[in-house]
């Protein structure tokens, strides 16, 4: 079945530090979403990535969408404590008519 | 509209009873999706409705668990015989066709003891 999964578990950061979170598949995929996950929240939809190659940026946040479409990035420039919460890749194929989430990135970031 | 709405917030049960949750989506998406997401983990797939068609049911759900939504718009999640492994965050969300993102309700809590 399909897997995605995502690198590191947990970041800690001091604020102004970048992340960055990756994402992987182990098969093709036609479309990826990231969601951000606030404690005690539930997954909030911040983009989704459908050609390959995409680069999309939401101000200090910039996505990728790999090549081959079978990876995916999340990079967040100057961390704020804002930005604490967990980040989920969600990855739909062609075959699948849902996606599948990774098991997400846990930012931390210290004052 | 306020989004998607989920009822009850939070429940406890005994092992054993069944408990029945509720979702309303956003009226004009027709995908409603169930999730389920344990802690430290990513929401986990457990059906799909296109319209009050069930188009998708994961083989993870057990025939414990069943889900109706019978007009196209609400959305019934009923586990029969709870057992503790039935523990966790139920998350309803909603699209229009699978595009854009899903919007997600906050999560019925449910605790099996």
């Amino acid at each position: 079945g399909q897997q995605v999964m995502q690198i590191p578990q947990y970041q800690h950061v001091q604020e102004g530090e970048d992340f960055t979170t990756y994402c992987n598949s182990s098969t093709t995929l036609s479309n990826i979403q990231w969601y951000k996950q606030r404690p005690g929240g539930h997954p909030v939809f911040l983009i989704q990535l459908v050609k390959s190659g995409e680069v999309k940026k939401q101000k200090r946040l910039t996505f990728q969408f790999g090549e081959a479409k079978k990876n995916s990035s999340l990079h967040i420039t100057a961390t704020q404590t804002t930005d604490v919460g967990t980040y989920f890749c969600a990855g739909l194929s062609n075959n699948f008519n849902k996606f599948y989430f990774g098991s997400g990135t846990k930012l931390n970031v210290k004052p | 509209d306020t989004g998607v709405s989920q009822n009850p917030r939070h429940k406890i049960t005994k092992r054993g009873q069944n408990v029945t949750f509720r979702c309303d989506p956003i009226s004009e998406h027709n995908r409603l999706y169930w999730y389920r997401q344990t802690l430290g983990q990513g929401p986990e797939f457990l059906t799909y409705f296109q319209n009050e068609a069930q188009l998708e049911k994961s083989r993870l759900l057990s025939d414990r668990f069943s889900a109706e939504r019978p007009k196209g718009s609400f959305s019934t999640l009923e586990i029969q015989r709870t057992e503790q492994g039935d523990s966790a965050m139920y998350l309803c969300a909603s699209s229009f066709d699978g595009e854009d993102g899903y919007t997600f309700g906050s999560g019925t809590r449910l605790t099996v003891v």
